[in-house]
């Protein structure tokens, strides 16, 4: 599979602010990213699925005007918790996927604390 | 129902033990399935895929996949203390694209 280089791997930040997390795949052109977040303890939960070019693809229940992703290149997506509040303090991970491949490779998360 | 479901655990094996860890999943038309091994604080790992109902072995790590009864399983074998993680079961549902379906996860714990 693809390495997924993510940063930052931890940020505190004040609460009403912004903050921008970025996933790049370093082997391949990934042309499909997927971004979860992981509350301790639980599982991991999708939040959107971005493709290069397009809009993404938000879950239920995800707010697209509070998590704006953009993918506009095929190496790179970004994901931007805007107005963050202490709610929003997770564990964020990407995953990219060749399409049609069997592989999912994970970046190496960003904590977000939010205070 | 969850679409995929696996018991939190812990699961405590002492060390050289087999340790087995299950997952059921609610989509009879799901095609592949995935296991992940997730050390505190970090991000997953792939382990192991299997599509195939059966055995699949790689290493010290057995998937078994029976897709009638709707599980699938990961046998460690001489379980080691660096073995200790949450494993996540993952399935990709027919339909979803790439999308997977993540477990909770069951906690690992191998004991000396």
């Amino acid at each position: 599979g693809a390495v997924v280089s993510q940063h930052p791997s931890r940020v505190i930040c004040k609460s009403g602010t912004s903050v921008k997390i970025e996933c790049r795949s370093l082997d391949f052109q990934a042309t499909t990213m997927f971004w979860y977040r992981q509350f301790p303890k639980q599982s991991l939960m999708l939040m959107a699925t971005s493709n290069e070019g397009s809009k993404a693809t938000y879950e239920q229940g995800v707010e697209k005007d509070k998590f704006l992703i953009n993918h506009a290149s095929l190496t790179l997506s970004t994901l931007t918790v805007t107005s963050a509040h202490p709610e929003d303090s997770s564990f964020y991970i990407c995953s990219d996927t060749l399409a049609g491949s069997w592989g999912y490779t994970f970046g190496s998360g960003t904590r977000l604390t939010v205070v | 129902q969850k679409e995929v479901e696996q018991n939190s655990g812990p699961l405590s094996v002492p060390e050289g033990a087999i340790a087995s860890l299950n997952c059921t999943y609610s989509d009879r038309g799901s095609q592949s399935f995935f296991w992940y091994r997730q050390y505190s604080g970090k991000s997953p790992e792939l382990i192991m895929f299997i599509y195939s109902n059966g055995d699949k072995e790689d290493g010290r790590f057995t998937a078994q996949l029976n897709k009638a009864s709707q599980y699938v399983s990961l046998l460690i074998r001489d379980s080691q203390p660096s073995d200790s993680a949450t494993y996540l079961c993952a399935v990709k549902p027919p339909g979803g694209g790439n999308k997977l379906t993540f477990g909770t996860g069951t906690q690992l714990k191998v004991e000396l």
